[in-house]
This record gives structure tokens, sequence and C-alpha cells, in this order.
């Protein structure tokens, strides 16, 4: 869908450790977004960028940074990683300047912090 | 702070009877709201959307109706199928801020052959 290829699909990892998750995107979309998924919460936003190197804060952005050097990828990081950021993480584009336009999601990446 | 609540975590209909699943908000700035449909393993794919200048919004086997003065909102498919069978989650996001898009917490719907 969009073509969006998230990476790696499952990290397993230990607490205090740098993790960096890639998005990438082959539609030249403008708009990318990292969202997390746990029970009861349903999908929160982390950050979201509206063009390379313009990148905004989500409803649950401590503890993550972001970057987008290029339109095809955004990456997100977790500079020490804690057990409460175990979560399956989604990738996310819109490409349409028009306000009122779905956004379309990878398929996530499980990741595990022991 | 749940701005958009789906207050049903499941839902079980038989085949070819009709499954209406419920969403409620409370940030009456919403203006556009979503519904994806979740396989496990996978990210959430879009289903159907509607902007709040209109009440209903119709796209084959599946309609979703808008309640602005109760801010609820539903999707109804009929007739259901066992292929539905999946996670449900409803979306809202508002003109000015566009890319700050709120989920409900998910309906599992199951379709019973």
């Amino acid at each position: 869908d969009a073509g969006i290829t998230q990476s790696p699909r499952h990290k397993v990892t230990e607490t205090g450790t740098p993790v960096t998750l890639r998005c990438h995107q082959t539609e030249n979309h403008r708009y990318m977004y990292w969202y997390r998924q746990d029970p009861g919460h349903g999908l929160r936003l982390i950050h979201y960028s509206y063009g390379v190197k313009d990148t905004d804060k989500g409803e649950v952005s401590d503890g993550y940074s972001v970057s987008r050097s290029k339109t095809e990828d955004f990456l997100l990081t977790l500079e020490s990683a804690t057990s409460s950021q175990t979560s399956v993480y989604f990738c996310a584009t819109r490409g349409q300047e028009l306000v009122n336009q779905p956004q379309h999601f990878g398929d996530g990446t499980r990741l595990s912090i022991l | 702070d749940q701005q958009v609540k789906q207050n049903s975590p499941s839902l079980s209909v038989q085949e070819g009877r009709i499954s209406i699943l419920n969403c409620d908000y409370t940030n009456s700035m919403f203006d556009y709201f979503l519904w994806y449909k979740k396989y496990p393993a996978e990210g959430p794919t879009f289903l159907i959307s509607i902007s709040s200048i209109k009440d209903k919004n119709e796209d084959g086997r599946f309609t979703v109706f808008l309640n602005k003065s109760a801010k609820h909102l539903s999707l109804h498919i009929v007739p259901s199928q066992p292929g539905d069978s999946a996670v449900y989650f409803c979306a809202a996001s508002s003109m000015g801020n566009n890319n700050d898009m709120r989920f409900g917490a998910g309906t599992r719907l199951t379709v019973k052959p």
C-alpha cells in the first residue's frame, strides 16, 4: 500500500540501547508519520514530517527523535530504549496537499525491549 | 485524554447480517473522520471516510454515518462476510491540524459463517 516498507519487521533489544527504525516509501509522498500501537490505545502519533528536514512532534513524542534527509526515508530513533517503548510501530504516508486525504500505512515493526 | 472512543472491544455477527461499529469523539474541532481495517501482522488499511459537511457516505457494502450533534459516528457493513473479520479503527482529525490524527482503541469484528 503506497509502497511503504518498514525495517526491521521485528526487533528484540535491551533496555538502554539505541534503536533506529526505518520507513521507506516509493510514492514521493510529502507527509510521513510514525505511530505506536498499544492495547487499549489504538494508534498514537509520535512524530511526523511535512517535508525533507521538516518534522514536528505528535501526541507521544517523549523519548523519540526522527530524521528525514530524503523524501523517501523517515527514521525513528529511540536514543536509550526503555521497556515502556515495547510496542508495534507503524509508519504512514500521505501525498496530497488537500487536507482531507487518508494516510496509508506500512505493515509495522514489532519492537520488544527487555 | 482519549478524544476518540470505541467502547465495544469486540463484536460478533452472523454472515449475511449487518455489522454496526460505533465510535464517539469529544473534540468538536474534528471535521474529518475515517475508518481503517486491520488484519493481524499487517498495517491498517483505509476503508471509508466522511467529512463533517455530510452525514452519510457509502461505498459498496460499507456506509459511515455521522451525527455531529451527538459526536458519534458508526460504520455499517451489509451484508457481513467472513473476510470482514478484522480489527476496525475509527480515526478523526481537524482541518486546522490535519496531521494530528486521533484513533480509537479499535473493535474486533468476527463474522461467523
